[in-house]
């Protein structure tokens, strides 16, 4: 299965400021995912990254606030834009749900932000 | 109502008992069915995975699935310390990647 390298781990931002997550694939692949994990919810999807496409969003979720880059088969980018507190949450990038493996799904080890 | 609802509250259990897990769900369209596990400061790993109805079981792991009451399952026999992390039912429909998640329940093992 794909190893994913997250980055940040933690990080802790001002109000308003930007913040970009990176996750780099060790091996090419279709589809990425990005989730957000706040205490007590289940994994929330925020988004569908395909190489060299526009991602889709999930309801509640806009382009504006969070961007994402997806620039080629292994590599993608979440900014979370315009930060508030309501954003503090821990931000997981995901890989799968090829149609020959249906259940390979690999995550990162997630980006813990806090704002204040 | 909303895809996948679980429990979340922790669960305390002593070495030895068995842990029992599940999860409902609302979508008939939901054909493969996985429990993640997740520990502390780490993203989620897949754990056991079944397609539609039946039972599979995997060393202490066995994983539970019954369409016709859209429940889900997953115990864990002579649990172990090193089974405390947080458990995730996951699934997702056979035309769409998307992944539905429940809550996740926190599972502790006293030594």
């Amino acid at each position: 299965s794909a190893v994913i390298s997250q980055k940040p781990s933690r990080d802790i931002c001002q109000r308003g400021t930007s913040l970009t997550i990176q996750c780099q694939v060790d091996s090419q692949v279709t589809m990425m995912f990005w989730y957000r994990q706040q205490p007590g919810q289940s994994l929330t999807l925020i988004a569908t990254a395909n190489q060299g496409s526009e991602a889709t969003y999930e309801s509640g979720f806009v382009i504006d606030k969070f961007p994402i880059s997806r620039p080629n088969l292994t590599f993608s980018t979440l900014t979370v834009s315009n930060m508030s507190p309501e954003d503090s949450s821990i931000y997981l990038c995901s890989v799968g749900g090829e149609l020959e493996d249906p259940y390979g799904y690999t995550f990162g080890s997630g980006t813990r932000l806090t704002v204040v | 109502q909303k895809e996948v609802e679980q429990d979340p509250g922790p669960l305390s259990v002593p070495e030895g008992a068995i842990v029992s897990l599940n999860c409902t769900y609302s979508n008939s369209a939901f054909q493969y069915f996985m429990w993640y596990r997740q520990y502390s400061r780490k993203g989620p790993e897949l754990l056991m995975y079944t397609y539609s109805s039946g039972n599979k079981e995997d060393g202490r792991f066995t994983a539970q699935v019954d369409k016709s009451s859209k429940y889900i399952s997953l115990f864990i026999r002579d649990s172990q310390p090193s089974d405390s992390a947080t458990y995730l039912c996951a699934m997702r429909a056979g035309g769409n990647n998307r992944l539905a998640f429940g809550k996740g329940n926190q599972v502790v093992v006293i030594p």
